[in-house]
Parts: structure tokens; C-alpha cells; sequence
């Protein structure tokens, strides 16, 4: 079975800094996904950014960008800019690529944005 | 832009009840989904539903649940005689297909069984 762990309960960076939230995977897949979703307050889940394991490119979305090392197992994402919106509960996120299509996450790690 | 509703926001019920989550997905959506995340801790995939039937579900999605989609929008999670430890939020989800990479969740509902 697929597991996520996020070793980081909590993180915490200061406005307009840049910050990294790590996440590990265990697989046995060549294939597979891997998101970060962004659960603020108001617990909407919302999806951040997305990498397909078959891509070497790190993928990026403005001020979010990934660290994929597919031979490590490790996908960590770096916030550049830190604004005060971030704040929230991150997840790191597995899919498989085909087939079973649930979501597999970490525990999350809960991000503080100080002023 | 479509998202995904849920109905109620919040449901209290006592242990041994019934309670019945709705959820609206995305209307060109064929994929759903219902995870649920305990206080504190983090997302669990409970069950997908694909063409009217269950495709995948989890150990927590024991006989006590079920699910439906009554009708052509709605898609719905039972609980047939809630305890204690099914008080947590409860998120829906759907997805365009089975090679759309995204699932849009909902807002949740949260419940609490006293």
C-alpha cells in the first residue's frame, strides 16, 4: 500500500520569506501522481499544484514550485513570496496513475506566515 | 466557476441515529468521492463511485455506510447508526474522469455524534 508522510507538524515563515514543506512517499509504482492541497481555515481543500512522476521537470505554479527526486521518493514544496494568505494546513497527496483513483495523503503540515 | 456543494454545513445527531450528507458534485463530473478527516488528523479516503456503483472503498467503509446517487445530481453518504468516533468532517469530491488527474472537493460537513 502507498503511504504519505509529512515529517513537519508545523512550520512557520516570515512574510514575504521563502519557505520549503517536505513530503516523503513509499510506492512500488513507476507511474502515480503527486499533489499538494492547501486547507486554510475555512477547510476547503484546494488543490496547489500537481506532478506526474513520468515528468522530470519540477512543475510550477507562480509563486509555488516542486522538488520531485523520483528516485528518493520526495516531494517538497517551496513557497516563494510568502504573503499572508498562505497561511493554512498543507497536504502532500498520492494518486495512483491508473486504476484506483483516491487520494492517499500525509498528516499535513500546519503553515504560519508571521508579519 | 462549478464547484462541488454540501448540505448540511454541520449536523449534530446522537449515537445510534441515522444521518444522511449530501453532496452536489460538478454537474459533467463522473467520478465521486467521499473522504473524511477526524479532528486533527489527516484526509481518509472512505469510498468512490463510478457508473452507479461503488469502485474502491476503504476499510472504514464498513457495513454502516452506504452510498447513492438518487438522482442525477445528488450524491449522497449514509450512515446508518452513527458512534461516537464518526464525528469528524466529511468531504465530497468529484473528478471529470478516469484520466483527469484533479478532484475538486467540497466544503465539507461536519458531524458531530454526541
Amino acid at each position: 500500500a502507498q503511504t504519505v508522510t509529512q515529517s513537519q507538524p508545523e512550520m512557520s515563515v516570515q512574510e514575504a520569506e521563502t519557505v520549503t514543506l517536505s513530503c516523503t512517499y513509499d510506492t512500488s509504482e513507476s507511474d502515480y501522481y503527486l499533489f499538494w492541497y492547501k486547507q486554510p481555515p475555512s477547510r476547503q481543500m484546494i488543490l496547489v499544484i500537481r506532478q506526474e512522476a513520468y515528468k522530470q521537470q519540477n512543475a510550477t505554479e507562480n509563486r509555488f514550485s516542486v522538488n520531485f527526486q523520483k528516485a528518493a521518493k520526495s516531494f517538497s514544496l517551496k513557497i516563494s513570496d510568502s504573503q499572508l494568505g498562505d497561511a493554512a494546513m498543507y497536504f502532500c497527496a498520492y494518486r495512483r496513475f491508473q486504476g484506483a483513483q483516491k487520494l492517499v495523503f500525509g498528516q499535513g503540515t500546519r503553515l504560519t506566515i508571521n508579519p | 466557476e462549478p464547484e462541488v456543494t454540501q448540505t448540511p454545513s454541520h449536523q449534530v445527531t446522537q449515537m445510534g441515529q441515522e444521518v444522511i450528507l449530501r453532496c452536489v458534485p460538478i454537474s459533467n463530473h463522473l467520478y465521486f468521492y467521499w473522504y473524511r478527516q477526524i479532528l486533527g488528523q489527516k484526509v481518509e479516503f472512505l469510498v468512490s463511485f463510478y457508473n452507479n456503483e461503488i469502485s474502491e472503498k476503504s476499510e472504514i467503509f464498513d457495513d454502516q455506510f452506504s452510498v447513492e446517487r438518487p438522482d442525477g445530481s445528488n450524491f449522497t453518504l449514509k450512515i446508518r447508526s452513527t458512534k461516537l468516533e464518526d464525528s469528524a468532517m466529511y468531504f465530497c469530491a468529484s473528478s471529470e474522469g478516469p484520466l483527469s488527474y484533479e478532484q475538486y472537493f467540497g466544503p465539507g460537513t461536519r458531524l458531530t455524534v454526541t
